[in-house]
């Protein structure tokens, strides 16, 4: 069975900081994974997502990702944080399955910037 | 604006009450999917249509009932509503089942009283 786990319920860093928020996951087949943000009373927005191309991948607002097939990680990465980042992300895993698609989502990184 | 649209916004009902929450999927999508977001339980697939048919079931009360119609938009059917079922629901679609990105809706808040 599909599974994420997000390290860190809340990760806080300085404006002009890293931002690093760490995912790992776990599949049986080779996965799909995407990174989702999500602002207050606002609805899931994609940021980015790998679908077995290239292992780095970019995403929207400067944000990227590298699968790590050995460490089963996908991390979401910013070099620099800007205040209008501060938001929930959730990393979600789905395995491709003939005729259907289920999300698996982990429990959130509540991300908080500090000016 | 994901082009996922969902009514109503905001639903308060009482324990034992029946809603229907309905979306209209992004123009071309063919797949519709439902999620619920919850304090305890967190971000959960609930179940996925595909051009009318069923595809995809998560954990899904036997209290839930979900459909989707010819024209596409599906609706997700809460009965005997209980306390633990406030919680936000969110309508999702893609142009097919395949690792395509899906598209959120803002979702439909429901809180039972």
């Amino acid at each position: 069975a599909q599974s994420v786990t997000q390290l860190g319920s809340h990760v806080s860093v300085s404006e002009g900081a890293l931002v690093l928020l760490r995912c790992n996951y776990s599949s049986s087949v080779p996965p799909y994974l995407f990174w989702y943000v999500q602002y207050p009373n606002q609805g899931l927005q994609l940021l980015l997502k790998y679908t077995s191309a290239a292992t780095l991948v970019k995403g929207i607002n400067g944000f990227e990702a590298e699968f790590k097939k050995s460490e089963t990680s996908f991390h979401l990465t910013k070099p620099s944080a800007h205040m209008s980042d501060a938001a929930e992300y959730f990393c979600a895993v789905s395995e491709p399955f003939p005729g259907a698609q289920k999300l698996v989502f982990g429990q959130g990184t509540r991300l908080t910037i500090n000016p | 604006d994901s082009g996922v649209t969902q009514t109503p916004k905001h639903l308060i009902t009482a324990t034992g009450q029946r809603v229907t929450l309905r979306c209209s999927p992004r123009s071309g999508d063919l797949s519709v999917y439902w999620y619920q977001q919850s304090l305890d339980q967190g971000l959960q697939f609930l179940i996925q249509y595909y051009n009318g048919e069923e595809r995809a079931k998560g954990n899904i009360l036997e209290r839930f009932s979900a459909q989707q119609f010819p024209d596409l938009h599906s609706e997700l059917n809460l009965s005997s509503l209980e306390l633990g079922d406030s919680a936000l629901y969110f309508c999702a679609s893609s142009v097919d089942h395949l690792g395509n990105t899906i598209y959120f809706g803002e979702g439909s808040w429901l809180t039972v009283v």
